[in-house]
């Protein structure tokens, strides 16, 4: 499969501790993206990177959050010191320079994190 | 502030009926318009995108309306199918710069058998 892969795919946790997801984006492509899904809304986009750049972090990305991508090819989001709002379905996507023919984010199915 | 509003919330079609989803926007410099189809336990994936130099684009049984004076686009889904149940999500982006969509709430389409 050479799609945008997540690991883990679920995560329990109990609130005060420390959680690392990671995503693996389609090989070449550049751009990578971090997605926060509540249940029933869409997707809020957490932070970017080209490469290994970060280069926007939204507001909704506090300083508990935080992402790397230090090789410019997989990526990890941790949350620190979880709370039960952190609670949710975190997304991946990845898009090549330029987005793509039709600007297209590629996206992976996801890490359900739930904060006890 | 969100930037895209969509409605309805949720819909149910019967099979071989028309399903029309709706999103409006405020912000006028968007220039990029996807639709994304989620099934569950799956991420998102792209339908069909327009830009706004275009007011209709068709792929299939797909096809997005795009109004740029009144800022808003539809996506209809012809001779729906059971298989088209699914979340559907219109989003916004500037071609300029593709660093990120701004998703709308989702619509939740059933189709009866």
């Amino acid at each position: 499969d050479t799609g945008v892969s997540q690991n883990p795919r679920h995560k329990i946790t109990k609130r005060g501790q420390n959680v690392t997801f990671r995503c693996d984006p389609i090989s070449e492509h550049n751009r990578l993206y971090w997605y926060r899904q509540t249940l029933g809304q869409g997707p809020e986009f957490l932070t970017y990177f080209q490469n290994e750049a970060q280069l926007e972090k939204s507001r909704l990305l506090s300083d508990r959050f935080s992402a790397e991508r230090p090789k410019g090819s997989f990526s990890t989001l941790e949350i620190q010191r979880t709370e039960q709002g952190d609670s949710a379905m975190y997304l991946c996507a990845s898009s090549p320079q330029g987005g793509g023919a039709y600007g297209e984010q590629f996206f992976g199915p996801g890490t359900r994190l739930t904060v006890l | 502030q969100q930037q895209v509003k969509q409605s309805p919330q949720s819909l149910i079609v019967q099979k071989g009926g028309i399903s029309i989803i709706n999103c409006a926007y405020e912000n006028t410099a968007f220039d990029y318009f996807p639709w994304y189809q989620q099934f569950p336990g799956k991420g998102p994936a792209l339908l069909i995108a327009i830009r706004p130099d275009v007011s209709e684009k068709k792929e299939g049984r797909f096809t997005i309306s795009f109004n740029k004076s009144a800022k808003q686009f539809s996506l209809h889904i012809m001779d729906s199918q059971p298989g088209d149940s699914a979340t559907y999500f219109c989003a916004a982006s500037y071609l300029y710069n593709f660093n990120k969509f701004y998703f709308g709430s989702g619509t939740k389409l059933n189709v009866k058998p």
